[in-house]
């Protein structure tokens, strides 16, 4: 069966400070991997999406960037962290082919202080 | 713009089927209907999915309309573990990456 990982689960950081967040699938090959981010008591925003390695589309301008070293690693940085850029953050991936489902992993919330 | 409606809220009584409307009007016609859910403070869950026919699974049902513009989602007996803000999403195929959260509905199930 598949899994997806993310780490750290919280984190509190300083602005200005750098970014980087985790996500990794297990059980899959080739998926399609995203990150959303979402606000306090707002709905989820699609950051990025990749559909290989080293492929990333970035959905809106914004103070993060993402990248893809391997099949089933997505990462998600930033080299400076603004306040506006609290909130929880979520990885999904999808299957290129079959049911066409984004399975979500258990997110991880970032305060910025 | 938003290409689902829903309404922001819902009560219902634990052991009853919830109903949960959602307004598609300008679906087209190789779009699918999405639901998924998300419990407080967890990364949203896949409910089920269609494009014109009803759909049953083992968490809900999925009504349609003919003329494809609305659909329910049927939570046939709730409980307190469905407490959770319901998205309805219309999606192109599997060429269309991209799932589109709107505000969706916030149901609370009460004892």
């Amino acid at each position: 069966s598949q899994t997806i990982h993310q780490w750290p689960a919280t984190l509190v950081q300083p602005v200005g400070s750098p970014l980087s967040l985790e996500c990794t699938v297990e059980g899959t090959s080739n998926p399609n991997l995203y990150w959303y981010r979402q606000a306090a008591g707002r709905g989820l925003q699609l950051l990025f999406y990749s559909v290989g390695i080293g492929q990333i589309s970035s959905e809106v301008p914004q103070n993060l960037s993402a990248s893809r070293p391997q099949d089933r690693q997505f990462i998600l940085s930033s080299k400076k962290l603004l306040l506006s850029d609290s909130g929880f953050y979520l990885c999904a991936w999808r299957r290129t082919s079959g049911k066409d489902t984004q399975y979500f992993g258990p997110g991880t919330r970032l305060t910025v202080l | 713009d938003a290409k689902t409606t829903q309404p922001p809220s819902m009560d219902c009584a634990e052991g009853r089927a919830a109903n949960l409307p959602c307004n598609h009007s300008t679906i087209s016609g190789n779009e699918y209907v999405y639901w998924y859910r998300q419990i407080h403070s967890q990364g949203p869950q896949y409910i089920i999915h269609g494009l014109k026919n009803n759909e049953t699974n083992e968490m809900a049902s999925l009504i349609i309309t003919e003329d494809r513009k609305s659909s329910t989602l049927i939570l046939p007996h709730a409980t307190l573990r469905d407490t959770a803000v319901y998205y309805c999403i219309v999606k192109g195929g599997s060429n269309d990456y991209k799932l589109s959260f709107g505000a969706g509905t916030t149901v609370t199930v009460r004892a």
